[in-house]
């Protein structure tokens, strides 16, 4: 089954240091992973996602991700962290690549990013 | 801004109670999808449609709860009888036929069982 782990309940930095969220993936086929973030009562919104092309795809609110094919991660990435960044982090990977009706998202466990000022 | 619209936000009922969630998907998607949210398990996928007829409901207890699309406008997900455990947040979300979604969410609505 297609999954996808986030090794980090929580993740603290400081305000203007660059930022990483880990998420590795286990997936058979190709990989289709996205990010996701949410705020207190909020449902989630879209950041960014990897379907092919460059390792390195960039998202909404200056936030880039980097996919690594040799260590099956894509971790989230910022060069320099914003309180108002502080939520929580929701890596995502389609359930079946292989098929034009299943594309619904396994979720992992979220991890949550405290920007200190 | 297009938006997917979930009512209640807020639900509080005894056990027992019938409980149901609404869902008002972004105009033109065809997709649907239903999540609940704990502390415990996180996100989990509950069902989902196209076209208003279900696809995958695997991950919903069949035995209490039951998902609809009534219309292109209205997505209902009900609970008969309602549990403690059942409490959570629950999220509806749209998407289109494009095999790369972003989906997007709603709100939730915040569901408590006493």
């Amino acid at each position: 089954a297609q999954s996808v782990a986030q090794p980090e309940d929580q993740v603290n930095v400081a305000e203007g240091n660059p930022l990483t969220v880990k998420c590795t993936y286990s997936v058979s086929g190709n990989p289709y992973l996205f990010w996701y973030v949410q705020y207190p009562n909020r449902g989630l919104q879209f950041l960014l996602k990897y379907i092919t092309g460059d390792n390195l795809v960039k998202g909404s609110y200056g936030f880039e991700a980097e996919f690594n094919k040799s260590q099956t991660s894509f971790h989230l990435k910022k060069p320099s962290a914003l309180v108002s960044d502080s939520a929580l982090y929701f890596c995502a990977v389609r359930v079946d690549s292989n098929s034009n009706s299943g594309y619904a998202l396994n979720f992992g466990k979220g991890t949550s990013l405290l920007v200190t000022p | 801004d297009a938006r997917v619209t979930q009512t209640p936000r807020h639900k509080v009922t005894e056990m027992g109670q019938e409980v149901t969630m609404r869902c008002q998907p972004i105009l033109g998607h065809n997709t649907v999808f239903w999540y609940r949210q704990t502390m415990m398990q996180g996100l989990e996928l509950l069902a989902y449609f196209r076209n208003r007829a279900p696809l995958d409901d695997s991950g919903m207890p069949k035995d209490r709860f039951s998902a609809e699309m009534p219309d292109a406008t209205l997505a209902t997900l009900k609970i008969q009888p309602s549990e403690p455990r059942d409490s959570a947040v629950y999220f509806c979300a749209s998407g289109t036929r494009d095999r790369t979604p972003p989906q997007h969410f709603g709100d939730g609505t915040r569901l408590s069982i006493l």
